[in-house]
């Protein structure tokens, strides 16, 4: 496609519910990352994908976070056990090359998740 | 650890005034990349500028416009004669190949 698609555009969860939320990246994109956007706040990292490879997981809040990315192309958040504090915009960016400092990284529209 | 700091939290302004909007940060590494992204109401993250540690040469492209002091850990950029349409929330970024972003700065220009 002609930009990075994520779906659902808005994901109302029950606590304790798992939800997966997708990302598309741009075609032929190498990388693949996830931040977090609390309300108000800037994006926060969680986690980072090279192909179908995760070579960095550190921004993961906790073991109920899981990220995959089988073919080294649509990828997959899942959140398990949803909590109140998951509560969030999910956003998802890809770029054409490796992990470079000055790539630019293109942004989909986020996942809004709102854990009730 | 990388760190960015946006101590503006909310600007208003007058369509064809210039916005200033400031950006401190913290880093151990010697080369790295900043940059500014602008987030409308829409949600996505677009990409405004870059600018790497080795060059402090200030630019403008077309209204917009950089000023990068390494010596104060500061990389401020201004929108020149703002638009209506420049209303958004505005990011600074460090890249260490994954982004760390400041809190944003909300801009709103009145018509």
């Amino acid at each position: 496609g002609a930009g990075v698609s994520q779906s659902p555009r808005y994901k109302v969860a029950k606590r304790g519910q798992d939800v997966a939320l997708r990302c598309d990246p741009i075609s032929g994109h190498v990388s693949l990352f996830w931040y977090q956007q609390a309300l108000g706040q800037g994006p926060e990292f969680l986690t980072y994908f090279q192909n179908e490879a995760q070579l960095d997981k550190s921004g993961l809040p906790s073991d109920r976070f899981f990220a995959e990315r089988p073919e080294g192309s649509v990828s997959t958040l899942k959140i398990q056990r949803t909590q109140q504090e998951d509560s969030a915009v999910y956003l998802c960016a890809s770029s054409f090359g490796g992990r470079g400092l000055n790539t630019e990284a293109f942004f989909g529209q986020g996942t809004r998740l709102t854990v009730v | 650890a990388q760190k960015v700091t946006q101590a503006q939290t909310e600007i208003s302004v007058v369509e064809k005034e210039d916005v200033t909007l400031d950006c401190v940060y913290e880093t151990r590494d010697t080369t790295y990349y900043l940059f500014w992204y602008k987030q409308p109401p829409s949600g996505e993250l677009v990409f405004l500028i870059r600018r790497n540690s080795f060059d402090e040469q200030n630019e403008i492209s077309g209204r917009y416009s950089w000023n990068f002091q390494k010596s104060t850990s500061s990389f401020n950029f201004t929108i020149t004669a703002s638009q209506v349409v420049d209303s958004a929330v505005y990011f600074c970024a460090l890249n260490d190949y994954k982004l760390s972003f400041g809190a944003g700065t909300t801009v709103t220009v009145r018509a």
